[in-house]
């Protein structure tokens, strides 16, 4: 069965400042995924990156980018040049092909101070 | 806009009564996914479909949920005589079936039921 731990319940940065999510995951299998989900108050889920785990290179989308540590099974989330549109509930979330679902950590709320 | 849509979005019921939610996936998805989200938490898992096939169902999902796909298309889950525990938002998810990027869920805006 697959875990995953979200350690800060909540986080705050200064527009224009970097900030680093953090995320642990347990899991048994050799070939599986992570995402960083994002949720702004009141608004749909949407993705902000995957990383595939068989990929040693970290995945980068624009201001996003992850640290994959495959053997200390950690995956943080960098936000570069925070934006206060960014302000939401961060989700991450691992997948296997064995459980065919998405199981997510509890979430880290961001705020993002002008 | 074809993204995933969710009806109702919001629903207040009395305890004991029956509920229906509906989701339509974005078409060429033939993967749905039913998450449950409790306030201040990560979404849970609770069933999966491939085409009109319910092929994934979690220990959450008791007897009183059913949820269907029955052309392939959309989906309903219905609660019947609901509790005060199942008030939570109800999240539906689709993705594509097949190829590396089959476990790339993109979620729909959710139904938010409040039991009294």
């Amino acid at each position: 069965a697959q875990t995953v731990t979200q350690s800060q319940p909540e986080m705050s940065v200064q527009e224009a400042e970097t900030v680093t999510l953090s995320c642990t995951y347990d899991t048994s299998e050799s070939d599986y995924y992570l995402f960083w989900y994002k949720q702004p108050p009141s608004r749909q889920m949407i993705l902000v990156i995957r990383q595939e785990a068989y990929k040693q290179q970290n995945a980068t989308e624009n201001r996003f980018s992850v640290n994959f540590q495959k053997a200390a099974k950690s995956f943080s989330l960098k936000i570069s040049d925070s934006q206060l549109g960014d302000a939401a509930m961060y989700f991450c979330a691992s997948w296997e092909d064995a459980g065919n679902m998405l199981t997510f950590g509890g979430g880290t709320r961001l705020m993002v101070k002008p | 806009d074809t993204g995933v849509s969710q009806d109702p979005r919001h629903k207040i019921t009395k305890r004991g009564q029956n509920v229906t939610f509906r989701c339509d996936p974005i078409s060429e998805h033939n993967r749905l996914y039913w998450y449950r989200q409790t306030l201040g938490q990560g979404p849970e898992f609770l069933t999966y479909f491939q085409n009109e096939a319910q092929l994934e169902k979690s220990r959450l999902l008791s007897d009183r949920f059913s949820a269907e796909r029955p052309k392939g298309s959309f989906s309903t889950l219905e609660i019947q005589r609901t509790e005060q525990g199942d008030s939570a938002m109800y999240l539906c998810a689709s993705s594509l079936g097949g190829g590396r990027r089959r476990n790339e869920q993109f979620f729909g805006p959710g139904t938010r039921l409040t039991v009294l």
